[in-house]
């Protein structure tokens, strides 16, 4: 099983429609990520979180909320979607320790509103 | 502020050509340096990765980066590609303090032709 797991893989939604990005991870760390991949800008975080009870807006967070339900689960929601939040989200992780000095991502959802 | 930029949108090179991806960084502090890769339809995976000490770094599958402070760069090179090289690739910079909120830069598309 992948460390950092992302569901759905893909989806297609209407404009207006709620949408939840869910993503669940092994690797025990204390902070996640979400991110946003367009062709041409590369990827841009949305929101990252250090802990359960420590969230950050990242560069691009209109439009989007997030929660953090447990240690090992971040989920990304939006609240109404519209046609330009079409893209590819990435979820990661990374270590606070030290220990490991790189993040991990996920396999990535590509999201369609339509 | 930190920001990236990868010089360079799309590299089409010949299989067992040399190749060289660019990327330059600003930043006010001291940053780390990262190489991730994206294969087709595949989530992000670190190839290399620059901390401190010696300024060459090395992947498993023969590519190389060296940073070089006095011109903020960081730029890949492999002496001999394969079509199994064909990716996405990104360079990305992080504070000390926190390896997984990154600053990517736009991303350079390698096309490997037989």
């Amino acid at each position: 099983d992948a460390d950092v797991t992302q569901t759905p893989r893909n989806r297609i939604t209407k404009t207006g429609k709620r949408i939840m990005l869910e993503c669940s991870q092994t690797k025990g760390h204390d902070r996640m990520y979400w991110y946003r991949q367009d062709p041409g800008l590369g990827l841009r975080l949305i929101y990252y979180s250090f802990d359960v009870k420590d969230i950050n807006k990242g560069e691009i967070s209109d439009g989007y909320s997030v929660s953090r339900q447990a240690q090992a689960k971040f989920s990304l929601s939006l609240e109404s979607a519209i046609p330009n939040q079409t893209a590819l989200y990435f979820c990661a992780t990374s270590d606070a320790t030290g220990e490991e000095t790189e993040a991990f991502f996920g396999q990535g959802t590509r999201l369609t509103v339509v | 502020a930190q920001s990236v930029t990868q010089l360079d949108s799309q590299v089409p090179v010949f299989e067992e050509a040399p190749v060289e991806l660019r990327c330059n960084y600003s930043s006010s502090v001291s940053v780390y340096l990262f190489w991730y890769v994206q294969y087709p339809n595949q989530g992000l995976q670190l190839l290399l990765k620059y901390l401190s000490g010696s300024t060459l770094v090395e992947s498993i599958n023969g590519f190389e980066a060296e940073f070089n402070k006095s011109q903020t760069s960081f730029h890949l090179r492999k002496p001999s590609v394969h079509i199994s090289d064909t990716a996405e690739y990104f360079c990305a910079v992080s504070s000390l303090s926190n390896t997984g909120k990154l600053i990517f830069g736009q991303g350079t598309t390698l096309q490997v032709k037989p």
